[in-house]
């Protein structure tokens, strides 16, 4: 089945530590996105990608980074500058083929919580 | 710049009532308009769309239309089950142009009591 994973589902993190969420997607999309999710606030977008090895920040891209080597792989960077990190990440991706309606796909999510 | 308004929630209704959730829009040219569910613990799914004026996206008894005069893509299901109490956020995506970055409203909860 073509889809999207995130892993872990839950993570945790610790004073001054950097974490990383996995987002892998096997639908042949070129472009990819990470949201942060806090209750009563929709989505904020952190980053998006919209080819391997290019990306740009979204609204809240500060104490955050990512990578985009693969174009299945789009992780995301919790670092220590982040200093509100508990949220809810969602990883989406769609292509941006004109001729395709611009659905997202998005991940299951990963709950970050801070020890 | 792009944005979408939505109804506030929760909004608290009793099984087989009749649903409408409001969603307005601002917007340049004409964007495709979304309406996607989250299940509590889960991410997003796309429910239904409509890619431009007067179309009628549907799926799983849910139903909105495209209105571009008011501006509006409001959701609707006749009859509402328990299974149905979720978030449901609206949004749009412009077809054309260089940014494929849509625009959500904040979503609004629905939950149903048996």
């Amino acid at each position: 089945d073509g889809g999207i994973t995130q892993s872990p589902k839950y993570l945790f993190r610790k004073e001054g530590q950097n974490v990383t969420l996995s987002c892998e997607q096997n639908l042949n999309h070129d472009a990819m996105y990470w949201y942060r999710q806090d209750p009563g606030q929709g989505l904020r977008l952190i980053y998006y990608s919209q080819i391997v090895n290019d990306f740009q920040k979204g609204d809240i891209a500060e104490g955050y980074s990512v990578s985009r080597e693969k174009k299945e792989s789009f992780p995301l960077t919790v670092t220590s500058a982040q200093k509100n990190p508990t949220a809810f990440y969602l990883c989406a991706s769609s292509s941006t083929d004109r001729t395709i309606q611009e659905t997202q796909y998005f991940g299951p999510g990963t709950r970050l919580l801070v020890l | 710049g792009d944005s979408v308004t939505q109804m506030e929630g929760p909004v608290t209704l009793s099984e087989e009532a009749f649903l409408t959730i409001n969603c307005t829009y601002t917007a340049t040219g004409y964007p495709s308009l979304f309406w996607y569910v989250q299940y509590p613990g889960e991410g997003l799914q796309l429910l239904l769309k409509a890619t431009k004026a007067d179309d009628k996206g549907s799926n799983k008894g849910f139903e909105a239309t495209y209105r571009k005069e008011t501006t509006s893509f409001h959701l609707e299901k006749g009859s509402v089950q328990v299974s149905d109490s979720a978030v449901y956020f609206c949004a749009l995506r412009h077809a054309s142009g260089g940014s494929y970055i849509p625009t959500f409203g904040r979503g609004t909860s629905l939950i149903v009591h048996p």
